[in-house]
């Protein structure tokens, strides 16, 4: 069964402390992953897109990062601006996409 | 460039009655996709469509849900007649195409709330 598990549920940092949230998937044939960002109230928002393992993505503060099993979003010296609900979905091989419960992510000043 | 358009941003109905919402893509987007996202979760794929075809609808429940994408640019999600546990918020997506480029642009989505 295609499956996409966040982890943890909720993190919260202290500015500038540097962290990883994890996504790990089963997949049947895996076309794609991606990472997005949600803010309250709003429907997410496209950060990255994996294609294979190995590959790695950047964008300001973040990194993304894909192995056959998982995937990291890295987040380094976080301002409270990164404070939102982080989504990982995958696109399987039929085309379907799934998403994780997501990461919520609260960054103190 | 304009995102995805929705509306009504909110809805507050009966248990049983019908309701509708409505969705226009980025404009040149070929695929168009709807999502139900209950509180606490992540967004669910209820169904896929590619220009006026559905690719995939799997999740949705067609009992009391349909779906159309007419002319290959606005959709309507239907849900009649709805449920309390049909409470959500609705997501509308639209890509590319479904290849390489279908990365998903997502409206702000319409909070359901059945009462």
């Amino acid at each position: 069964e295609d499956q996409v598990t966040q982890s943890p549920e909720a993190l919260r940092l202290q500015e500038g402390e540097s962290s990883s949230l994890n996504c790990s998937y089963t997949v049947s044939g895996l076309r794609g992953l991606f990472w997005y960002r949600q803010d309250p109230g709003k429907g997410p928002e496209f950060l990255f897109t994996l294609y294979s393992a190995g590959e790695e993505k950047e964008k300001e503060r973040l990194k993304a990062t894909l192995t056959k099993k998982e995937s990291f979003l890295h987040i380094t010296a976080p301002k409270p601006e990164d404070s939102a609900t982080y989504l990982c979905a995958v696109q399987a091989r039929g085309n379907q996409f799934y998403f994780g419960t997501g990461t919520s992510l609260t960054v103190i000043p | 460039e304009a995102g995805v358009a929705q509306s009504p941003r909110y809805k507050i109905i009966e248990k049983r009655q019908s309701v509708a919402f409505w969705c226009n893509p980025i404009s040149g987007h070929a695929t168009l996709y709807w999502y139900q996202q209950i509180l606490g979760q992540g967004p669910k794929l209820l169904i896929q469509f590619q220009n006026n075809g559905v690719v995939d609808d799997s999740q949705l429940p067609k009992d009391r849900f349909s779906a159309e994408r007419l002319k290959g640019v606005d959709s309507t999600l239907k849900i009649q007649p709805a449920k309390l546990e049909d409470s959500a918020v609705y997501l509308c997506a639209s890509s590319l195409g479904r290849g390489i480029f279908n990365e998903q642009f997502f409206g702000p989505g319409t909070r359901l709330t059945v009462l």
